[in-house]
This record gives C-alpha cells, sequence and structure tokens, in this order.
C-alpha cells in the first residue's frame, strides 16, 4: 500500500525567502507524482505533474523534481509571497489513476 | 471552461439525518472521483467513476454510504443515516479518459458539520 509523507507539517518565512517542501513515497511504482494547492476553505489546485519518467517542471518560481529510486520529490518555492501561503499537496498516482495524497505542509509566507 | 461545480458548499445536519452532495464534472470527463478530506489531512478516495460504472468503491463505507451516476454526467453522494465522525469535506474531482496522464481537476468540496 502506497504511503506518502510530507515534511515539514508546518513552515512560516519571511517574504522573500527560497524555501524547499518535501513529499516522500513508499512505493516507486508511480505514473506520476502531483503537487497541489489548497487555499482554507477550497479545493485542490494543481501546481505541477512530474511523469514518471521525467525529473522535473518548471513553472514560474515553482520548479519540482522527482527521484523514483529514492522515494522523493521536491517542491522549491524562490521568492516567496504572501500569496503563496496554503497547503501544499503531494500525490503519488498508482493504478487506476488513484492518488495517494500526502497529509500536506501548511505553509505561511509573512511580510 | 467551467470547473468541477460542487453543492452545497457547506452543510449542518445533526446526527442520524441523512445527507446528500452534487457533483457536476467538466464538460468531456469521463472519470469522476469523490474524496474525503479530514481535518489536517489529505484526500482519500471513496469511489471512482468510468460513465456510469463505479470501478473502484473499494474505500466506501456501504453500510451507510451510497453513490450514483446514472447518465455518466453528474453524481450524487448520500450518507444516511450521518455520524459524528462524518464531518469533513466532500471531495469531487474529474478526469478525462484520453491522454497520456489522467490529470484530476478538483471542485471546491462540500464542508460537511454534523451535530
Amino acid at each position: 500500500k502506497q504511503e506518502v509523507t510530507q515534511i515539514p507539517a508546518a513552515l512560516s518565512v519571511p517574504e522573500g525567502e527560497n524555501l524547499v517542501l518535501n513529499c516522500s513515497f513508499t512505493d516507486s511504482a508511480i505514473y506520476n507524482l502531483q503537487w497541489f494547492r489548497q487555499d482554507p476553505g477550497k479545493g485542490l489546485t494543481s501546481l505541477l505533474l512530474i511523469q514518471s519518467s521525467q525529473r522535473e517542471q518548471t513553472s514560474g518560481r515553482l520548479n519540482a523534481s522527482l527521484d523514483k529510486s529514492s522515494g522523493r520529490s521536491t517542491l522549491y518555492i524562490a521568492a516567496s509571497q504572501p500569496g503563496d501561503s496554503a497547503t501544499y499537496l503531494c500525490a503519488a498516482t498508482g493504478g487506476g489513476n488513484k492518488l495517494t495524497f500526502g497529509t500536506g505542509t501548511q505553509l505561511k509566507v509573512e511580510l | 471552461e467551467a470547473g468541477v461545480v460542487q453543492s452545497p458548499r457547506y452543510k449542518i445536519i445533526e446526527k442520524k439525518q441523512p445527507v446528500a452532495f452534487w457533483c457536476n464534472p467538466i464538460s468531456g470527463h469521463n472519470t469522476l472521483y469523490w474524496y474525503l478530506q479530514n481535518l489536517g489531512q489529505g484526500p482519500e478516495l471513496l469511489i471512482r467513476y468510468e460513465n456510469e460504472e463505479a470501478v473502484d468503491d473499494s474505500q466506501l463505507p456501504k453500510d451507510r454510504f451510497s453513490a450514483e451516476r446514472l447518465k455518466g454526467v453528474d453524481s450524487t453522494l448520500k450518507i444516511q443515516p450521518a455520524e459524528l465522525g462524518d464531518s469533513a469535506v466532500y471531495l469531487c474531482a474529474s478526469s478525462s479518459s484520453s491522454g497520456y496522464y489522467n490529470e484530476q481537476f478538483f471542485g471546491p468540496g462540500t464542508r460537511l458539520t454534523v451535530l
């Protein structure tokens, strides 16, 4: 059974700082790895999707990497802004397009 | 393009009462998912539909939960009777069956409070 872990559970940083969120998964037989953002009271917004054959994906200030062999993915946020404050969830996609989510990292970017 | 629509957004009921949630997926998306998200946790899959067929309902507590997608478009998730532990956010997602990967798009969710 796939298990996904995210560290840290919460993070508070000053505006402008670069930061890294970590995600680890136990079963390397995944189709892809997704990073989502969730704002309070809202649904999930997909940020980046990395196929199992890829090593990284970039979108603006976000960069996600994937190392299947070690069961790890990282989300790098450059020059953080208060608007980046949210909960970030990673999810590993297995058979049947089943997403297994981590518990999330709650990020707060302070002025 | 309209996203996944869910209603109601919030629901407060007393325990033992029935409750139903509705989801309309993105137009053309054949696959529909219902997820349960407890506070401070990631979403967990309850049921997955391919068109009108439930192809994975292994995590759905069938003693009190039921779901349907009669015409292969919108779907309803029902709880009867509700228990205190059912308080959570219920998320609906949809994906296209075509393409190399089937990215899932999520609705805003229904927040259920059982008193």
